[in-house]
């Protein structure tokens, strides 16, 4: 069975850091794997999907990578701003069952 | 283009009472979904669309949990009977087929509460 984790559960930084979010997988069986963001009391919105053949995904500040071989991605934010503030949601896509697994999410925080 | 569409956004009903959820796709999307989203944890899938079609319902409690996609465009989620231990929020998403390639877009969610 499938189980995603997300490390750290919360994080707080301040404005302007870099910051990684982390996420691991134990079946490197996937097909894809995708980041979202969840604000409070709204449903996901998809940040960056990559799919199993590729390393990684760029979109403005952020870039996700994916290693498969070791059951890994990273969502990398630079310099971090306050509206970046949200819940984080990564989630991989099962071979031969058309799901997405999710992870419990990371809860971000960033500080003016 | 419009998104997912959900309704109603927000449900509080007393144990054993009925209640349903709407769910009208991006305009388009053959595959719908049902997500469960307990207070702090990810989504879990309850089921599966491809336009009418049921293809993957394992994790729907068929006791008490129904759904239904009658022309392959909007869904209906009920429950019935609520139980407390239904709280939570109840997301769909469509995306335009199982291609690994597409991504799963999500609507707002209904947040069900249960007394």
């Amino acid at each position: 069975k499938q189980e995603v984790t997300q490390i750290p559960a919360a994080l707080s930084v301040p404005e302007g850091e870099n910051l990684v979010l982390n996420c691991s997988f134990t079946d490197s069986a996937i097909y894809n794997l995708q980041w979202f963001r969840q604000d409070p009391g709204k449903g996901l919105t998809s940040l960056l999907l990559i799919q199993s053949s590729q390393r990684e995904q760029t979109s403005g500040r952020l870039n996700a990578s994916l290693d498969k071989s070791s059951g890994r991605s990273t969502l990398y934010i630079a310099a971090s701003q306050p509206g970046d503030s949200a819940t984080y949601l990564c989630a991989v896509g099962i071979q031969g069952a058309q799901k997405l697994v999710f992870g419990q999410g990371t809860r971000l925080t960033i500080n003016p | 283009e419009a998104g997912v569409v959900q309704s109603p956004r927000y449900k509080i009903i007393e144990k054993k009472q009925p209640v349903a959820f709407w769910c009208n796709p991006i305009s388009g999307h053959n595959t719908l979904y049902w997500y469960l989203q307990n207070l702090g944890q990810g989504p879990e899938l309850l089921i599966r669309y491809e336009n009418e079609e049921a293809v993957d319902d394992s994790q729907l409690p068929k006791d008490r949990f129904s759904a239904e996609r009658l022309k392959g465009v909007d869904s209906t989620l009920k429950i019935q009977p609520a139980e407390l231990g239904d709280s939570a929020v109840y997301l769909c998403a469509s995306s335009p087929g199982t291609d690994p390639s597409y991504e799963q877009y999500f609507g707002p969610g209904t947040r069900l509460t249960v007394t």
